[in-house]
């Protein structure tokens, strides 16, 4: 079946910067999305990344590596506000516009 | 506005009752979703809406129904509901259904059935 496999938790310090990694076993997908979900909140959308690379947007950046079956989120400057857990998540090919989610990280930014 | 809002925020019901969850967005949106969370756990999607049809269903037990009365408008009916469908009801909602499209989510209503 498709997976998307992400550590199960993460703690940094503020001001650090954190990589939250996706591994994915999946035929086929359009692109890689990442989800910010606060506890009691919505998931928020933060980044999408359609071909390999690099996307950028403020603090966050995503990465993609098709060939590689590998994608992450980077934070940077990380702040207090930032605690919350992380969801990779892919439309796989076929499936219109269903989003299927990654196991999630729960990032924690200490003092 | 970017906003979607769903109604009532908690609800308790017991296996007996019949009751409904709403969702509003004024995005213009022509996709709305359905998606069930359990704690610590992703949100999985139940349904699809596309153009007011319903395009995806998950094999969702019928004790769940769904109703899009208008493009702005979303309902989830729940009817003699098992104790493990307590959970977080997220609602979603996007610009056309297409798959590269963001998802703008609504902050759910949280259900325990008792």
């Amino acid at each position: 079946g498709q997976s998307l496999e992400q550590p199960s938790e993460v703690t940094a310090v503020e001001g650090a910067i954190v990589q939250i990694n996706c591994t994915y076993q999946t035929s086929g997908f359009y692109g890689l999305s990442w989800y910010q979900q606060h506890d009691g909140g919505a998931p928020t959308f933060l980044s999408y990344n359609a071909l390999d690379g690099l996307e950028e947007t403020g603090r966050f950046s995503s990465f993609l590596s098709r060939s590689d079956s590998y994608g992450y989120l980077l934070l940077q400057e990380l702040q207090m506000k930032d605690s919350a857990s992380y969801f990779c998540a892919v439309t796989l090919t076929g499936t219109a516009s269903k989003l299927t989610f990654g196991t999630g990280t729960r990032l924690q930014v200490t003092l | 506005d970017t906003e979607v809002t769903q109604t009532p925020k908690h609800l308790v019901m017991g296996m007996t009752n019949k009751k409904s969850l709403k969702c509003e967005q004024h995005m213009g949106h022509r996709a709305m979703y359905w998606y069930k969370q359990k704690a610590k756990k992703p949100p999985e999607l139940m349904f699809v809406y596309s153009y007011e049809k319903l395009s995806i269903n998950e094999s969702v037990p019928s004790r769940f129904s769904p109703e899009c009365p208008n493009s702005s408008l979303l309902n989830l009916h729940l009817h003699a509901l098992q104790p493990e469908d307590s959970a977080l009801y997220l609602c979603a909602s996007s610009y056309q259904g297409s798959p590269q499209e963001t998802q703008y989510f609504g902050p759910g209503t949280r259900l325990l059935v008792l």
